[in-house]
Order: C-alpha cells, then sequence, then structure tokens
C-alpha cells in the first residue's frame, strides 16, 4: 500500500523554538507539497517541490522554510515557531502528469506555546 | 480569481436521508477536479477524480458528476459511518501541479 508518513502525529513546542517536520513518501512521486489546514479557512500552501532540490513558495509561506534532498523526502522548518503556526500540517505527494490527485499523510497536529 | 466554493458549509441527515454537496468553480482550464473525505484529525483521503464536463464516478453510497461550472456529491441512504468532511479541489494549469481546495461541507449522519 503506498503511504506518505509524516513523523510526528502530535507536537507541542515553545515560541521561538526550530521546528522540523518530515514526510517520506515510497511512491517515487516527483512533486510533493506541504499544506496548513485550520478551521474556516480551508487547507492553504505552504510550499511544494517538483524535484530533488527544487522549491517553489506556496500562498502563505512567510515563517516557513522546506529542504528537499532526496526524492523521497521533504521537510517543513518552522524557523522561530510561533503561536499563529499553531495549525494541522499536512503533506501530500503526487506523479507528474495530467491528472493524479495528492496522496496525503495523516497530518502533523502542532500546539505552539 | 481562481475560486472553489463548497456548500453548504455543514450539514445534518438522518441516516437514510439522501442528499447532495455542492462544489463551484471559477477556473479557467481545469483539468481534473477532485472529492476526498477528511475524518477527524487525519489526512483527507481520495475519492473521486472527474475530468470533464457530463462525467459521472460512484463508489458505494456516493456518486460524482461535474458540469462546467460545479460538482455534486450525492449522498444516497447515508449511514452515520459516512459523517467526515468532504473537500473538493480542482487541479489549474499552469501552476505547477497546484491544487486548489474549497473548505469543505462536514457531514453529520444521525442514527
Amino acid at each position: 500500500d503506498v503511504k506518505v508518513t509524516q513523523s510526528s502525529r502530535y507536537l507541542v513546542k515553545r515560541t521561538g523554538e526550530k521546528v522540523f517536520l518530515e514526510c517520506v513518501q515510497d511512491m517515487d512521486h516527483e512533486n510533493m507539497f506541504w499544506y496548513r489546514q485550520d478551521p474556516g479557512l480551508g487547507l492553504r500552501l505552504i510550499y511544494f517541490s517538483y524535484d530533488v532540490k527544487m522549491k517553489e513558495k506556496g500562498d502563505i509561506p512567510e515563517g516557513y522554510s522546506v529542504s528537499r534532498e532526496k526524492k523521497e523526502r521533504f521537510s517543513l522548518i518552522l524557523e522561530s515557531a510561533s503561536t499563529n503556526q499553531t495549525s494541522m500540517y499536512l503533506c501530500a505527494s503526487r506523479p507528474t502528469g495530467n491528472p493524479y490527485g495528492y496522496t496525503f499523510g495523516s497530518g502533523t497536529r502542532l500546539t505552539v506555546v | 480569481e481562481d475560486q472553489v466554493t463548497q456548500s453548504p458549509e455543514a450539514l445534518r441527515l438522518q441516516e437514510g436521508e439522501s442528499s447532495s454537496l455542492n462544489c463551484s468553480y471559477t477556473v479557467s482550464g481545469l483539468r481534473g477536479l477532485f472529492w476526498y473525505r477528511q475524518d477527524p484529525g487525519k489526512g483527507p483521503e481520495f475519492l473521486f477524480t472527474l475530468y470533464s464536463a457530463g462525467e459521472e464516478k460512484e463508489k458505494e453510497r456516493l456518486k460524482a458528476t461535474l458540469t462546467k461550472k460545479e460538482s455534486f456529491l450525492h449522498i444516497t441512504a447515508p449511514k452515520p459511518e459516512d459523517s467526515a468532511t468532504y473537500l473538493c479541489a480542482v487541479l489549474v494549469p499552469n501552476t505547477g501541479n497546484q491544487f486548489y481546495f474549497g473548505t469543505g461541507t462536514s457531514l453529520t449522519v444521525i442514527p
């Protein structure tokens, strides 16, 4: 069964901490995405990557960075966590081609205190 | 501006009471419309892809349809286990494989 695995289901971090969220997919997909999901706002794209070492900003990249050193792994980094970054973070991947849907991970619920 | 709007925001149904969820879009050059189901605290799970107006897809009690401006997710004789949030998303050309999501419809089916 194909999978997108997010390393943590729940995280609690302190304001100002550097936070790493990890995502690994086993489907050899070229494209990977990080979204955050908030009530009433839906899914908002933070960053995506269409190839190793490539990254593109999404709609809300401020306060975040990403790393993709290997095809299967896409990391989201919160440089200095703030309380307004408390959210559900979802990783997704999809192959290149028209049109394939996303496969999502199970999500990381991050609370910044 | 490209937009995806879902309605209603929330829907409560009695078990067995059929209904429809709506996803309207103002995207030019649609390349695909996708329906997902999301259970609380979990990531969305893929349900259907629709590519062109007039297309229909079915899975158990769910049926998705597509017109040039909107998609419907019809739920026939729902059961409590159908309770979830249903998301639609569209794939837009020239966006680098980016999807635009609606904010979802939260469905509750009461036994």
